[in-house]
Parts: structure tokens; C-alpha cells; sequence
């Protein structure tokens, strides 16, 4: 079955630099990727999200890449702010049978933005 | 803005209890999803609802859990015996019509298993 692995677990950044974090999936037949964000306490939210069927993707601060020969794909957050300390999880899906998507998500990355 | 409604948000138990968590969709998903989340790890697919039919429980220990979903709208997960190793978070995610992917998620109902 389909494998996710995510890097770094934790990562300690500056206000104002950039953080990327990196995932890897398994099955090829993957076509949709998305990322979440979680604070303390609460559920995932999603961020942003990529399709195989597009290489890169931006919101604002906010950038995913995507390259599906390596199987890998990648969250990039520029100006960091301290509200963006929480733990994202990046997963990984394809649609199934009847258009039932599984997500299976990476083991997450706990970010600290500190002023 | 709407969103998926869990409860309850906290739950102690001891084991061998039976306990039971509650997930009330975003109006008109019709895709429901139940997950676990141990500390420290990214979310596991326990079940997943089409409507009121199951889709996929394979990852279900269905000799301690079940779910449902009677009328393809809210669901209930309950476990009973509770053992030690369920203190987990438990999330409930919805999604809409087929041709969307993206899955909302409830704030979760964490659970302790004394």
C-alpha cells in the first residue's frame, strides 16, 4: 500500500526566514496532495493542495511543488511568521473505485517560528 | 463558514468500558471519514461512509469497534471493550460531492484509557 514519508520532524525557524518540508509517497498511481496545518488541540486544516496533473502551486505565502518522477513533493512557507507554528502533515491519495480518495498522511512536522 | 461537529471534545475512561464518539458532517457531504490520531503521528483511516454504507473498514478492529451511519448523515464510532492502547485522538472528516477531494475536518474527540 501507499507509504508517506515526511522530513524534518521538527523544524526551529526565524521570523521572517523561509521553512520547506519535504514528503515522499510510494505509489505512482498518487494524483492528489494535500498539506495540513494543526494547532494544539485542534483538527487538521487544510492549506493548500496540489493535483499530479500540475508541478507547482501558490497562495500567497504559502507554495507547493510537485515532481512526480521522484515521487516527492514539498510545502515552502517564505516570511514566516509566528503564527505559523503548529505541525503540518503533508498526504498523500488517488481516486479509487467510485471516486473514494484515502488520504494517507506523513508522520507530521512540528515548525516553531520565533520572533 | 460550516463545519464538521464532534463530541464529545474530551473523554476519560477505564479500560474495558465502552465509550462512543459522535460526528455530525458538513450539510450534504455525503463521504465520512473516521480517524485516529496517536500522539505524534500523522491521522490513520479507521472507516470510511458513502452515504450510509461502508466503504472501506479495513484498517476497523472490528472485534472492539464499530461504526455507523443510519441515515447517511451523523455517525457514531464506539468501542467497547476499551483498552489501554486506544488513548488516541479521534477525528471525524467529511467530503462533498465526488468530484471534490478535499476532506474538512472536525476538532476531534481526545480520548484516555485508564
Amino acid at each position: 500500500g501507499e507509504n508517506v514519508e515526511q522530513h524534518p520532524s521538527t523544524l526551529s525557524v526565524q521570523e521572517g526566514d523561509s521553512a520547506v518540508i519535504k514528503c515522499t509517497y510510494s505509489d505512482s498511481a498518487s494524483n492528489y496532495f494535500p498539506w495540513y496545518k494543526q494547532e494544539l488541540g485542534k483538527g487538521p486544516q487544510l492549506i493548500i493542495d496540489i493535483r499530479s496533473n500540475v508541478g507547482e502551486k501558490k497562495d500567497q505565502r504559502i507554495a507547493v511543488t510537485l515532481n512526480k518522477t521522484a515521487k516527492h513533493f514539498s510545502l515552502h512557507i517564505t516570511e514566516t511568521q509566528p503564527e505559523d507554528s503548529a505541525v503540518y502533515f503533508c498526504a498523500a491519495s488517488k481516486s479509487g473505485a467510485g471516486g473514494y480518495n484515502k488520504l494517507i498522511f506523513g508522520a507530521g512536522t512540528r515548525l516553531a517560528v520565533h520572533p | 463558514e460550516a463545519e464538521v461537529a464532534q463530541s464529545p471534545r474530551y473523554k476519560i475512561t477505564e479500560k474495558s468500558q465502552a465509550v462512543a464518539f459522535w460526528c455530525d458532517p458538513i450539510s450534504g457531504h455525503a463521504t465520512l471519514y473516521w480517524y485516529r490520531q496517536i500522539l505524534g503521528q500523522g491521522p490513520e483511516l479507521l472507516v470510511q461512509f458513502q452515504d450510509e454504507s461502508v466503504v472501506d473498514d479495513s484498517q476497523l478492529p472490528k472485534d472492539r469497534f464499530s461504526a455507523e451511519r443510519l441515515k447517511g448523515v451523523d455517525s457514531t464510532l464506539k468501542i467497547q471493550p476499551a483498552e489501554l492502547g486506544d488513548s488516541a485522538m479521534y477525528l471525524c472528516a467529511s467530503r462533498g460531492t465526488r468530484g471534490s477531494e478535499t476532506q474538512y475536518f472536525g476538532p476531534g474527540t481526545r480520548l484516555l484509557v485508564l
